[in-house]
């Protein structure tokens, strides 16, 4: 199995600049999640969704901030406009819903960095 | 304050020291405790898996949870330069397994 895949691994980008994150998660797993992590704030969740439907957006820190899945093998994080806070480790992540353990699994994420 | 906090670290340790990572909690709806262990540039993968309270031992990685005491550990017997890492806990309410919180991280440097 091929993980979970983000891209891209790295994005360097202008204040002001829409990003697009993507991500692939593992065949067969129902929900994905979206961390950040900073070194201030640590891993923080995001979204998360459920059989492509998204069941917790509280983390999301502001409207600059969205999420899609509009099948099973795809999702985006959109940043609009971007800001330098918004410079972080981007995860994705995906499980499989009725696993006894509730293990995740991360993909390698993807770098941002708003200048 | 947040619902779960770890020991910030960072730890540096020689090779073949016991490790002793820990956290504390303030939900007590939390019921499945994990620690994930990630390289530098990587994502986290989980190392260990607890449910409810108790000991889980893997090989050199033992996991704790006290739950009366809200605290969970994580001990590395014979330490390697291989386990240098940051190890993050995670907890999960019984109702939902997969919504994790995740402590800070603590990293860990064992020197040969």
């Amino acid at each position: 199995d091929a993980g979970v895949i983000q891209s891209p691994r790295h994005e360097v980008t202008e204040m002001g600049q829409e990003v697009t994150l993507r991500c692939k998660p593992i065949s067969g797993h129902n929900s994905l999640f979206w961390y950040r992590q900073t070194m201030m704030r640590g891993l923080e969740l995001l979204i998360y969704f459920n059989n492509n439907v998204p069941i917790d957006d509280s983390g999301m820190p502001e409207d600059r901030f969205s999420a899609k899945m509009p099948n099973a093998s795809f999702s985006t994080l959109k940043i609009q406009p971007s800001e330098p806070r918004d410079s972080a480790v981007y995860f994705c992540a995906s499980s499989f819903v009725r696993s006894n353990t509730g293990e995740l699994f991360f993909g390698e994420g993807s770098r941002l960095t708003v200048l | 304050q947040k619902e779960v906090e770890q020991d910030p670290g960072p730890l540096s340790v020689p090779e073949g020291a016991i490790v002793s990572l820990n956290c504390t909690y303030s939900n007590s709806a939390f019921q499945y405790f994990m620690w994930y262990r990630q390289y530098s540039r990587k994502g986290p993968e989980l190392l260990m898996y607890t449910y409810s309270s108790g000991n889980k031992e893997d090989g050199r990685f033992t996991a704790q949870v006290d739950k009366s005491s809200k605290y969970i550990s994580l001990f590395i017997r014979d330490s390697q330069p291989s386990d240098s890492a940051t190890y993050l806990c995670a907890m999960s309410p019984r109702t939902n397994a997969g919504k994790s919180t995740f402590g800070d991280g603590t990293t860990l440097t064992v020197k040969p």
